[in-house]
């Protein structure tokens, strides 16, 4: 049971760039988010899914997209990449609502030059 | 929206000791209340939760205690182990809602010395 997969584990872009951080997991939870983890701190929340076709942003979600095609995969789009997105992004899913019990991915390190 | 502090940032104890690491949050709407234990190059790990309408919960070493009426929870754990140490994180959310949001503490870097 692989759980959440992302990749890549590292990338390096540069500035205007654009990059999509891939997502997917095998446990059928409706519930999917994006979060960025500067460091020294905790976890802050780009966007999140209820269920195919749904999306709604979180708390900080400028100069990033998502889609929900399907109940497994979750992209995560960073379009003209700036130096303040360099950061590890991590991917979670979970079957309650309210975000309980999340299960993490092992997280995509970013750094934006 | 909620906001959760959590304190200390960094712990330093010696194998066998007890260590303490206090959140507080600010939203009365909040009742669902985890901690995930982050070790390095990995993703954050579910260890235990706790729901408001408990005081207390328990696994093995690892205890979980909540004061509604103070906004506060605070993680236990006892008999430190070396593999004890990592990054542990406070949440809170509501989880009655379909918002699906949680905040995060900003983290406390446990250290265990053998």
């Amino acid at each position: 049971n692989a759980g959440v997969t992302q990749t890549p584990k590292f990338r390096i872009l540069k500035i205007g760039q654009s990059m999509t951080l891939q997502c997917t997991q095998d446990m059928n939870h409706n519930y999917m988010y994006w979060y960025r983890q500067d460091p020294g701190m905790g976890l802050k929340l780009i966007y999140y899914s209820v269920g195919a076709g749904i999306t709604d942003k979180g708390e900080v979600p400028n100069g990033y997209n998502v889609s929900r095609s399907t109940t497994e995969d979750f992209p995560l789009r960073l379009e003209l990449a700036a130096p303040s997105q360099t950061s590890v992004y991590f991917c979670a899913s979970s079957q309650g609502q309210g975000a309980e019990k999340l299960f993490f991915g092992s997280g995509t390190q970013l750094s934006v030059l | 929206g909620e906001n959760v502090e959590q304190h200390p940032s960094t712990l330093s104890v010696q194998e066998g000791d007890s260590a303490v690491i206090k959140c507080t949050y600010s939203d009365s709407a909040s009742n669902y209340f985890p901690w995930y234990k982050q070790e390095l190059g990995k993703g954050p790990q579910l260890i235990i939760d706790i729901r408001s309408n408990v005081g207390e919960k328990k696994d093995q070493r690892i205890a979980v205690t909540l004061n509604k009426t103070a906004k506060h929870f605070s993680l236990h754990i006892t008999e430190t182990q070396p593999e004890d140490s990592a990054v542990y994180f406070c949440a809170a959310s509501n989880s009655n809602t379909n918002a699906g949001k949680s905040t995060f503490g900003d983290g406390t870097t446990l250290t265990v010395k053998p």
